[in-house]
This record gives structure tokens, C-alpha cells and sequence, in this order.
């Protein structure tokens, strides 16, 4: 099967602007998720949907950062202004009914800042 | 609050040489525990992971992890390490009760000298 696609896969922009990152699942998975891995750091979770739905935002910032996921299927992350702090790698996860709570990464968006 | 620790932020082995890296953790319900490794550029990979059950598993490319309720660890082992092991190691924990959502380790980088 498929895997998680990202992209775009690097991605460079100044500091107060905006920039977007696109997930796509592996297919009939229910659940996904977006983090954050910051140079040097294991990746923190910034947002969890169960299909179109939000489960868990409570380490998403709001003020700049917003996500969805349209028809519980793909999703897309927004940085707007985004900060030097916000250079990182952004990785999507997908996770099925089965399979017992494994997560299937996909390869990452870089994004840095300057 | 749920944490990990793996308190070796590199390791050196030679190739051929045993390995074993640590991973502790702090969490408030019966965890799932995981290891992934990750190449430079590419996303998580899943080795092996625990749910219940027998506390020694076995994952892919001959990585073992043993889970010891009492001492809160999950250290992952390889009898024979190659020099393509060289990657960074991230033990994850998660559960149903905390929407199984994933908290990471800071990682380990491995390198391997030949």
C-alpha cells in the first residue's frame, strides 16, 4: 500500500510570512496527526483529527499555526506570520483502526525560516 | 505528566559490536511502547513496538526492545550492529487513554566505525 505522502518536501520563506504544508494518508486511515521535530528534539505533537475532526489542538499555536482536514482525508497545515522558532521539520502521521496504534510517518516538510 | 528519556544523546560502536540504547519513561496509564529510527532526510520508521503481553520483542533488521514494568524502561538491543544501523533512534510512548497519541524521546544518534 501507499504511504503517507507529504509535501512540498523543503521549503524556505522569510519570517512573517505565511506558508502551507499538504498530508496525504495512507488510505482508509481514520486518524492523523501533525508534529513538529525541531533540530535536536524528538517530534512534539501539535494536532491529532479522528476524520474531519479535532481531537487534540492543545499544543498547537493558534495564534499563527492552523490545520485542517476536509472530507477526513487529506490535510493541510498553515503557518501564518511564521517566526524563526517555527524552523523545523513538519511530519505527518496516519494511524488505522487495526494495527494496534502505530503510526505511519510520512517523509516530512524542512521548513526554514530566515 | 507523560515523558521519555533516552539519556545518550550519541552512541559509537563498532560494526560488529553489540548495541543497547536506553530509553525511560514517565507515563500516567498503561503505556504502548515503540521504537523508530530515522535516517537523515527521511521520516519514522517503526522497528518494534510493545502493547502486552511477552515484554521481549522482536522488530525488524534484528532490533530487540524488553519492556521492564518496574524499572519504567524499554531499552532497545542489537546482537551485531551494521554499519547501515547509523541513524537516529527515538523511543515513543503512547496509549488509548491518552487518545494514543505519541510522546517522543530527545533521540540517540548512533554512529557505527568501521
Amino acid at each position: 500500500e501507499a504511504g503517507v505522502a507529504q509535501s512540498p518536501r523543503y521549503k524556505i520563506i522569510e519570517k512573517r510570512q505565511s506558508v502551507a504544508f499538504w498530508c496525504n494518508p495512507i488510505s482508509g486511515h481514520a486518524t492523523l496527526y501533525w508534529y513538529q521535530q525541531i533540530l535536536g528534539q524528538g517530534p512534539k505533537l501539535l494536532i491529532q483529527f479522528q476524520n474531519n475532526g479535532v481531537v487534540d489542538d492543545s499544543q498547537l499555536p493558534k495564534d499563527r499555526f492552523s490545520a485542517e482536514r476536509l472530507k477526513g482525508v487529506d490535510s493541510t497545515l498553515k503557518i501564518q506570520p511564521a517566526k524563526l522558532e517555527d524552523s523545523a521539520v513538519y511530519l505527518c502521521a496516519s494511524q488505522g483502526v487495526r494495527g494496534g496504534g502505530e503510526q505511519y510517518f510520512g517523509p516530512g516538510t524542512r521548513l526554514t525560516v530566515t | 505528566a507523560q515523558s521519555v528519556t533516552q539519556p545518550d544523546i550519541h552512541i559509537t560502536v563498532s560494526e560488529g559490536a553489540s548495541l543497547e540504547l536506553r530509553c525511560n519513561y514517565s507515563y500516567g496509564a498503561t503505556p504502548y511502547l515503540f521504537w523508530y529510527v530515522q535516517s537523515p532526510g527521511q521520516g519514522l520508521q517503526l522497528l518494534l513496538k510493545y502493547f502486552s503481553g511477552d515484554t521481549l520483542v522482536q522488530g525488524i533488521k534484528g532490533f530487540e526492545a524488553e519492556f521492564k514494568r518496574s524499572q519504567s524502561s524499554f531499552n532497545l538491543r542489537k546482537p551485531s550492529v551494521h554499519w547501515s544501523d547509523a541513524a537516529e533512534y527515538f523511543c515513543a510512548v503512547g496509549s488509548m487513554e491518552y487518545g494514543n497519541k505519541l510522546v517522543f524521546g530527545a533521540g540517540t544518534i548512533l554512529r557505527v566505525k568501521s
